[in-house]
């Protein structure tokens, strides 16, 4: 089946402690993109790729990094210096290219607890 | 000002019943938008875009009024099946596709 894989479901961390969540796609898709969702609030870009071995920041970068090696897979490590880490976090692509929206497809998402 | 703004609801109406979303953003400039539809705890899904002529998908209309910078979203013969929040999205003009998200109105469709 074609889609977008997130692992873990749940992730539990300690404060103090870098995570990496795990993004997955085999759309073939050229884009994706990592967005956090809170409570009361609409999902925020964290970073984003346009292609292979390329990333940027989005609106909330601060705390947050990527790789994106291989077309596949743009993983997301929460690092220490991200204050308020506990959020929903999701994964998204697309087909990617520059003019009118392409539509995203998201993850099923990873829920980070900071205990 | 939020650059996408919805009324959370809740909206609680009766199977059968029609309801209307509205959500207004703020860059005029904007070029493409979306309705995604997001169950409690889950990922969001596209329900529909939206085009400045209207559209309609099912039960479903999408309208956008550029001049007034509001787009809605109108469900008729609602479903309990329907209840979930749903995502008011808008693109704003050029650059990479970047996409802002509404908050977010909650639907509880009841028997």
């Amino acid at each position: 089946d074609g889609g977008i894989t997130q692992s873990p479901k749940y992730l539990f961390r300690k404060e103090g402690q870098n995570v990496t969540l795990s993004c997955e796609q085999n759309l073939n898709h050229d884009a994706m993109y990592w967005y956090r969702q809170d409570p009361g609030q609409g999902l925020r870009l964290i970073y984003y790729s346009q292609i292979v071995n390329d990333f940027q920041k989005g609106d909330i970068a601060e705390g947050y990094s990527v790789s994106r090696e291989k077309k596949e897979s743009f993983p997301l490590t929460v690092t220490s210096a991200q204050k308020n880490p506990t959020a929903f976090y999701l994964c998204a692509s697309s087909k990617g290219g520059s003019g009118r929206a392409d539509t995203q497809y998201f993850g099923p998402g990873t829920r980070l607890t900071v205990l | 000002r939020k650059e996408v703004e919805q009324d959370p609801g809740p909206f609680n109406v009766p199977e059968g019943a029609t309801v209307a979303f509205n959500c207004t953003y703020s860059n005029s400039a904007s070029q493409s938008f979306f309705w995604y539809r997001q169950d409690c705890r889950k990922e969001p899904k596209l329900l529909m875009s939206v085009y400045s002529s209207g559209n309609e998908d099912g039960r479903f209309t999408a309208q956008l009024n550029r001049a007034s910078q509001y787009i809605s979203l109108l469900i008729r013969d609602s479903k309990l099946s329907d209840s979930a929040t749903y995502l008011c999205v808008v693109k704003p003009s050029g650059g990479y596709n970047k996409l802002i998200f509404g908050a977010g109105t909650r639907l509880a469709v009841h028997p």
